[in-house]
């Protein structure tokens, strides 16, 4: 078993709609929460970082942490054909390295 | 304003022959990462450094070497290739204290 199992999709959703990204994960020490941007043929870009439980909003993005259920979420309000990519879940435990785990990343297409 | 740049961004090898790719960052980063990326798999760690002259492990460390003799820059090597290593592989760089990951755009290769 995987220890950041993600759902790999593909997702497609009209312009406008609400999405919610999902990643569930084994370890409990994983401290820090992110969620990764990746377009097609580049690197992926932080779109949002959660240290332990709680929430975060930055504009349309808002991501939510449950530790006590290993589950993380990432929500888009208001979705535009610019938000279609590949999103990945990743996290980290404390440590100086701070190596991270990704999930398998979704793939999400937002349709005009 | 570079950030980190891999080279080559496309490479084909015939099984058994040898390449090293090259990770350069001018953020005076201390901490560099390569990735590999598979579909289905998501971003899997191979090797990484805390400093210049440091290395270690990661996820995935077998068939690869690597070394970091200058801190801007970071080699991945291939002694002898393996159809296995075909994937993209991402270099990533963190500075001291901060989460955000700064990843390059990909190295494609192909091992026949």
């Amino acid at each position: 078993q995987k220890e950041v199992e993600q759902d790999p999709g593909p997702l497609s959703v009209p312009e406008g709609a609400i999405v919610s990204l999902n990643c569930t994960y084994s370890n409990s020490a994983f401290q820090y929460f992110m969620w990764y941007r990746q377009y097609s043929r580049k690197g992926p870009e932080l779109l949002m970082y959660t240290y332990s439980s709680g929430n975060k909003e930055d504009g349309r993005f808002t991501a939510q942490v449950d530790k006590s259920s290993k589950y993380i979420s990432l929500f888009i309000r208001d979705s535009q054909p610019s938000d279609s990519a590949t999103y990945l879940c990743a996290m980290s435990a404390v440590g100086s390295a701070r190596q991270l785990t990704f999930g398998s990343g979704t793939q999400l297409t937002v349709l005009p | 304003n570079a950030g980190v740049t891999q080279t080559p961004k496309f490479r084909v090898l015939k099984t058994g022959q040898s390449m090293t790719l090259l990770c350069a960052q001018d953020m005076n980063h201390e901490y560099m990462y390569w990735y590999r990326q598979d579909p289905g798999m998501g971003l899997r760690l191979i090797h990484y450094s805390v400093g210049e002259g440091t290395t270690a492990k990661g996820e995935v460390p077998d068939g690869y070497n690597v070394s970091r003799l200058k801190k801007q820059n970071f080699l991945l090597g291939l002694e002898s290739a393996a159809p296995s290593q075909t994937s993209v592989y991402f270099c990533a760089s963190r500075g001291t204290g901060a989460e955000k990951l700064f990843f390059g755009s990909g190295t494609q290769l192909s091992v026949l």
